[in-house]
């Protein structure tokens, strides 16, 4: 069946380093991904999409890359700060399938 | 405007029992997706719920069910509990049921012991 992974389960940086997060996916088909940030007690929270026809969408701080040949994405976070720490996780909607996620700590 | 609302927020249960949870929309959202998300298993897509009816469903067994009412609330039933139920129940609205757009609730933390 379809699966999402993604590939460290812990991500350690410096306050104001950059962050990238990586998932990748097994269905070539999967049209639609979106990133998530989970902190501790909340709910999942959306931080931005991007669809099968794009390579790359840029957000506040935030940039996803797409790379349809090898099914890999990325959550690149620029200018971490303290308030970032959370567990990401990367969906792909159109089969309902998420990633276990990477707990992405910042140290001051 | 008041954010998704799940009740209770944590539950502790025996083997063998049954629970249900509660789970209330953002006013005006339609649909309503569950979601059961464990350490090993990340995220699992459980049902939707669109106008009462139940639009899509994941691989979860028959002791897991739900319903929608008229006034978009759902409740999410799990009879027979087993060990490997403990999980975080998330609960998500959409107003249309496109899942981008979804809103998660902070989850009913579940403990079956």
């Amino acid at each position: 069946g379809e699966s999402v992974g993604l590939h460290l389960p812990t991500l350690s940086v410096q306050e104001g380093d950059n962050s990238i997060i990586n998932c990748a996916y097994s269905n070539s088909a999967s049209d639609y991904f979106i990133w998530y940030k989970q902190e501790s007690g909340k709910g999942p929270q959306f931080i931005i999409d991007i669809r099968s026809n794009m390579d790359k969408r840029q957000g506040q701080r935030v940039t996803v890359l797409l790379n349809k040949t090898v099914k890999h994405l990325s959550l690149q976070i620029a200018a971490t700060q303290p308030g970032d720490s959370a567990v990401y996780f990367c969906a792909e909607i159109c089969h309902s399938t998420f990633g276990d996620g990477t707990t992405l700590t910042v140290k001051p | 405007k008041a954010g998704v609302t799940q009740t209770p927020r944590y539950l502790i249960k025996t083997r063998g029992q049954q629970v249900t949870l509660s789970c209330s929309p953002i006013s005006g959202h339609r649909s309503v997706s569950w979601y059961q998300q464990t350490p090993g298993q990340g995220l699992q897509f459980l049902f939707e719920y669109f106008s009462e009816t139940q639009r899509n469903k994941g691989n979860f067994p028959g002791r897991f069910s739900g319903r929608q009412f008229s006034n978009s609330r759902s409740e999410m039933n799990v009879s027979t509990l087993e060990l490997g139920d403990s999980a975080l129940y998330l609960c998500a609205s959409s107003p249309t049921g496109d899942s981008y757009e979804q809103y998660f609730g902070p989850g009913t933390r579940l403990t079956v012991t």
